[in-house]
């Protein structure tokens, strides 16, 4: 069975300070992973997949297989980075496809 | 904007009734994916199409069925619906079938069951 695990609902920071928003998965074979950001619930935007390893919005996320872990980090946060963040993991079923997704973590930065 | 359009944009209905909801995948995309998104449960998978084959299935209940057709669109059917119904029901496409195509998400239809 594939899981994905943030542990925190809520996360708050100030303009300018480092971010990291945690992410923990099991999956028994090689995992693909993402990082999607919804604001004011709308549509979900690819922010970054971990195969591509780019930068996006300057968010970067490093797949460690040792501690099963996607975190997705920021080193200087900005207003504009309030939202909600959904890490994800896409398992292959049968030659099908599905993303099981975390609980999201809110990121909300305060000047 | 993502390219993968659904309608309506809000749905108000009673329990007991039906609707569908409406998807165009991306142009060059053969492959439909259903969400569903709830403040309870979060966010779901229900089911996959490719190229008009199911392809995944997830906690899709009984009451919903899709399907996917030969122009590629989509339609989830939403049947006898229940309260707990109500919740953002998010299409998604993608190139192929498998895990290492990105899935690109729409909109999103919001239902209300009253």
């Amino acid at each position: 069975a594939q899981r994905v695990t943030q542990p925190e609902k809520l996360l708050s920071v100030f303009k300018g300070a480092p971010v990291e928003l945690k992410c923990n998965y099991s999956y028994s074979g090689s995992p693909e992973l993402f990082w999607y950001v919804q604001y004011s619930r709308q549509r979900l935007q690819l922010l970054l997949r971990h195969i591509s390893r780019e930068s996006i919005k300057g968010f970067t996320a490093d797949l460690n297989k040792g501690e099963t872990s996607f975190h997705l980090k920021k080193p200087f946060a900005q207003e504009e980075d309030s939202a909600m963040y959904y890490c994800a993991l896409s398992g292959v079923t049968g030659g099908g496809n599905k993303l099981t997704f975390g609980t999201g973590t809110q990121l909300k930065v305060e000047l | 904007d993502s390219g993968v359009t659904q309608t309506p944009k809000h749905l108000i209905t009673a329990t007991g009734q039906r609707v569908t909801l409406r998807c165009s995948p991306r142009s060059g995309d053969l492959s439909v994916y259903w969400y569903q998104q709830s403040l309870d449960q979060g966010l779901q998978f229900l089911i996959q199409y490719y190229n008009g084959e199911e392809r995944a299935k997830g906690n899709i209940l009984e009451r919903f069925s899709a399907q996917q057709f030969p122009d590629l669109h989509s339609e989830l059917n939403l049947s006898s619906l229940e309260l707990g119904d109500s919740a953002l029901y998010f299409c998604a496409s993608s190139t192929g079938a498998l895990s290492s195509y990105t899935q690109y998400f729409g909109p999103g239809t919001r239902l209300t069951v009253l």
